[in-house]
């Protein structure tokens, strides 16, 4: 399964749109990029996933490179609450059981 | 309310003494699993479960047991803690997997449960 790297922590201006990144060079064809976040020490929250094309919900837009190997969850209007840690992980889309979610992106949103 | 219920929510144990960490989900979903989860190490992924009767090892099985005889329960078994699986651990589920196209991927995740083992 591919591998994903993400930056340890960042910072964000309430308001502001925030912008995670994530780093998936080995990702295969038929695997799926998807992202979770985890508020303090609560169970992780599904947020979004994605295939090749962009995707947007009612929490976030997630962005995926044409050449798949890296995406950006976009937070558009970060506020206190979306403080979190963000774990971007991929899955195959045949064997999809095991999930490998690493360390993540530990967000603050700054008031 | 569609949910993921561990209990105990918290525990305090001696090494060596068996424990079992209860999972329960009221969603009908066919995928269930455990995770740990350690300062610097993130989340690691136990056992799995695709459905009744079928459990798979995941990245750090050793030192549980799981089984899933019924749909909606899947506990985790510590026949013999050990003072390195003190942690904090989270059952999740979801519809299926294989099938991610669809949101079967999203995993529900229970409130977790933190585990001292003296």
């Amino acid at each position: 399964d591919a591998k994903t790297t993400q930056p340890t922590s960042m910072d964000c201006a309430e308001g502001r749109a925030a912008n995670l990144p994530c780093n998936h060079s080995t990702i295969s064809g038929n695997e799926y990029v998807y992202w979770y976040r985890q508020i303090h020490s609560q169970g992780p929250q599904y947020i979004i996933h994605g295939l090749k094309n962009n995707e947007t919900n009612e929490m976030a837009s997630l962005i995926i490179t044409e050449d798949r190997k890296s995406s950006t969850l976009i937070l558009p209007h970060a506020t206190l609450r979306d403080t979190a840690v963000y774990y971007c992980i991929v899955i195959p889309r045949l064997t999809g059981n095991q999930f490998y979610f690493g360390t993540g992106t530990s967000l603050t949103v700054i008031p | 309310e569609a949910q993921v219920t561990q209990n105990p929510r918290y525990l305090i144990t001696v090494t060596g003494k068996k424990l079992t960490v209860t999972c329960s989900q009221n969603m009908n979903h066919e995928y269930m699993s455990w995770y740990r989860q350690d300062p610097g190490l993130g989340l690691r992924q136990i056992y799995y479960s695709m459905n009744v009767e079928v459990t798979d090892k995941g990245d750090v099985p050793e030192g549980y047991k799981v089984s899933r005889k019924e749909k909606r329960n899947f506990p985790l078994i510590l026949e013999s803690p050990s003072p390195n699986q003190t942690s904090l651990y989270f059952c999740a589920s979801s519809f299926g997997q294989g099938r991610p196209s669809t949101r079967y991927n999203e995993q529900f995740f229970g409130p977790g449960t933190r585990l001292t083992v003296l």
